[in-house]
């Protein structure tokens, strides 16, 4: 099975800051590769698909990028509103796994 | 509105079986795949299983395998988890999770999910 990997576990950064999280699979996924926000208390949120597709009503602060088995989301300039837990995914075959998540909090 | 609603969570024993339902609407339930994923308490996410919209494609993560059973009525706008052979590991908030497509691929929405417990 393909195992992800997600790093940092968890970041504190401050608002405004530019946030880069890690993804990656153990093999190659091609781009099927989404990005979930969890807010504390909340349901996930689907915010980019084929490692890169933003979302209808996501923020163009996130964005996503990678192909293969490196993959990577962005915030560019933090807000108070992204703490949140954020967590990968693999579609490509029949095992769909989750990263380990890493979670995102204010200095 | 998209809405999924669970049912069918709670407190059961090691080794009893247990059924949970989420009921659709808002959306045409037949032309999209639909998965359940948990979540134990202050962990991560962890996909169970998932069906296509009409049924003939499933699959499992290997934690379940042999235990659990996903199905849907498409005629209720119905998913459905059936859940033998319950081990303490098993506790977690069950989400059903609606697919953006026919096939089995991403999740675009979530249901509040619902509690099952596993203990003696």
């Amino acid at each position: 099975d393909i195992q992800m990997t997600q790093s940092p576990p968890s970041l504190s950064a401050s608002v405004g800051d530019r946030v880069t999280i890690t993804c990656r699979a153990s093999q190659v996924i091609h781009n099927y590769l989404a990005w979930y926000q969890q807010k504390p208390g909340e349901v996930p949120k689907l915010l980019i698909s084929a490692a890169s597709i933003l979302e209808s009503g996501v923020p163009s602060r996130f964005s996503g990028s990678g192909y293969g088995t490196d993959f990577s989301l962005t915030i560019s300039g933090l807000q108070p509103e992204d703490v949140a837990t954020y967590y990968c995914q693999k579609y490509n075959v029949d095992h769909f796994t989750f990263g380990p998540g890493t979670k995102v909090d204010l200095k | 509105e998209l809405q999924l609603v669970e049912s069918g969570g709670g407190l059961v024993k090691p080794g009893e079986s247990l059924r949970l339902s989420c009921a659709a609407s808002g959306f045409i339930f037949r032309r999209y795949s639909m998965n359940w994923v948990r979540q134990a308490p202050g962990k991560g996410l962890e996909w169970v299983t998932a069906m296509s919209g009409s049924g003939t494609e499933t699959y499992y993560a290997d934690s379940v395998k042999g235990r659990f059973s996903i199905f849907r009525d498409n005629s209720k706008e119905s998913l459905y988890l059936q859940m033998d052979s319950l081990r303490v590991e098993d506790t977690a908030i069950y989400y059903c999770a609606k697919g953006d497509e026919d096939f089995v691929r991403l999740i675009d929405f979530w249901g509040q999910g619902i509690l099952v417990t596993v203990s003696s």
